[in-house]
């Protein structure tokens, strides 16, 4: 079945906690992303990346590192995590380039204390 | 880079009513726009597109308009059912195929 897998699914830390939340896709997309989804400010691009070893930030990409070894994961790094980094995090992931359609993990509830 | 303003922010319609929502992009070169819908707990899925080339696309009770010159673009459902309760979002794709941008997203509450 073609996905987009995300782990952990919900992940309570303290702030300062080095994490990482894995995503894999099976689809043979070139193209990955990371978002953060927040009540009122909608789904903001964290970081994407366009294929094995290219990554580009987003619209917020502080706090935030990535890494693409192979195509088929992109995990998200939070090497010093903070209170405001508490959110619902997607990863997803397309054929071809940033615009094209997105097809979403089932998402990582993130809460820092 | 891209803006998308999306409204209403919430919209209460009474079951087999018709639904809209409005969604205004600033990038007059945009030419892709998606819609996805969001159920309680679950992920986005895009349910609807449209490209900068056609001013209406439909399918079943859902269908998509685009006004190119006032950049604006607008999701419609008719007949509205209880499972169309869900938080919808709007997208565009900016100058040269670059992000996606997406709204703010419309909360959709349908009314027994």
């Amino acid at each position: 079945e073609a996905q987009v897998t995300q782990n952990p699914r919900y992940l309570i830390t303290v702030t300062g906690k080095k994490l990482t939340v894995t995503c894999s896709q099976n689809m043979n997309h070139e193209y990955m992303s990371w978002y953060r989804q927040d009540p009122g400010l909608g789904l903001r691009q964290i970081y994407y990346s366009m294929n094995v070893e290219v990554t580009d930030k987003g619209d917020v990409p502080e706090g935030y590192k990535v890494s693409r070894k192979e195509k088929r994961n992109f995990p998200l790094i939070l090497e010093s995590p903070s209170p405001n980094q508490t959110s619902l995090y997607f990863c997803a992931s397309s054929l071809q380039g940033r615009g094209d359609t997105q097809y979403f993990g089932p998402g990582t509830r993130l809460t820092v204390l | 880079g891209e803006n998308v303003e999306q409204h209403p922010s919430t919209l209460s319609v009474q079951e087999g009513d018709s639904a809209v929502i409005k969604c205004t992009y600033s990038d007059s070169a945009s030419n892709y726009f998606p819609w996805y819908k969001q159920e309680l707990g679950k992920r986005p899925q895009l349910i609807i597109d449209i490209r900068s080339n056609v001013g209406e696309k439909k399918d079943q009770r859902i269908a998509v308009t685009l006004n190119k010159t006032a950049k604006h673009f607008s999701l419609h459902i008719t007949e509205t059912q209880p499972e169309d309760s869900a938080v919808y979002f709007c997208a565009a794709r900016g100058r040269g195929n670059e992000k996606l941008t997406f709204g703010t997203g419309t909360r959709l509450t349908i009314i027994p």
